[in-house]
């Protein structure tokens, strides 16, 4: 059983399409992630959400909005994508920012194809 | 920066054997944690093992094990008693106590099991 549920798990979009990933978790943590995993390749970091604040932007581009509506909850809102955004969109929680020994635990994932 | 390397990109054990999987990495830094991450094609990263830089004692969890080495900047991680369950996708990652560190992964190493 994972303890951070992504939903949906596939999703297929035109270019002109508006969706948005979910996130959630319910371990208490204060500090969530998103991250694109391209196939075989580890994942990339892109936001980051500190006691609900974007603490972290990794350059991505503006058609990736990150939105974190409470402490359990993350999204990602996706807008006029391109196709090489095609990738697997990781969820991730842990502790806190500052405590860097907390292991992050990550969900199981979006399949997200553009077309 | 932080770089963490897996040189290694493919390997196979024989179900029940043991097999080592390496990692190294380079840090300036004297004070840090290790991860092991397995994502099995379920998509799911998994936490396998955590290692505290200040800590010398290696860490165990079932049967897995790592070897860390601080003077030589390694950090392998060995199964033992391997079973088809395992097979997966691992990565070695880095992160560093300093505020807003990220966490940094190598490239990743296929592990296949043979029955």
């Amino acid at each position: 059983d994972t303890e951070v549920t992504q939903t949906p798990k596939h999703l297929v979009m035109g270019m002109t399409n508006k969706k948005s990933l979910k996130c959630e978790q319910h371990m208490g943590h204060r500090a969530m992630y998103w991250y694109k995993q391209k196939a075989k390749k580890p994942p990339e970091l892109m936001f980051v959400y500190s006691y609900e604040k974007l603490s972290i932007n990794e350059s991505v581009p503006s058609r990736f909005s990150p939105e974190c509506p409470n402490s359990s909850l993350l999204n990602l809102h996706l807008h006029a994508l391109q196709p090489e955004d095609s990738a697997l969109y990781l969820c991730a929680s842990s502790q806190d920012v500052t405590v860097m020994g907390s292991p992050l635990h990550f969900g199981n994932g979006t399949r997200l194809t553009v077309t | 920066a932080q770089t963490v390397t897996q040189s290694q990109p493919e390997m196979s054990v024989q179900e029940a054997e043991t097999v080592t999987l390496s990692c190294t990495y380079d840090t300036s830094e004297s004070d840090y944690y290790l991860f092991w991450y397995k994502q099995p094609p379920s998509r799911q990263m998994i936490l396998v093992i955590r290692q505290e830089a200040y800590k010398q004692q290696n860490a165990t969890e079932n049967r897995f094990s790592v070897n860390f080495q601080k003077a030589a900047k390694s950090f392998s991680l060995k199964i033992s008693d391997s079973q088809l369950g395992d097979a997966a996708m691992y990565f070695c990652a880095y992160r560093s106590t300093a505020a807003n560190s990220k966490l940094t992964f190598g490239k990743g190493i296929t592990l296949s099991v043979r029955p």
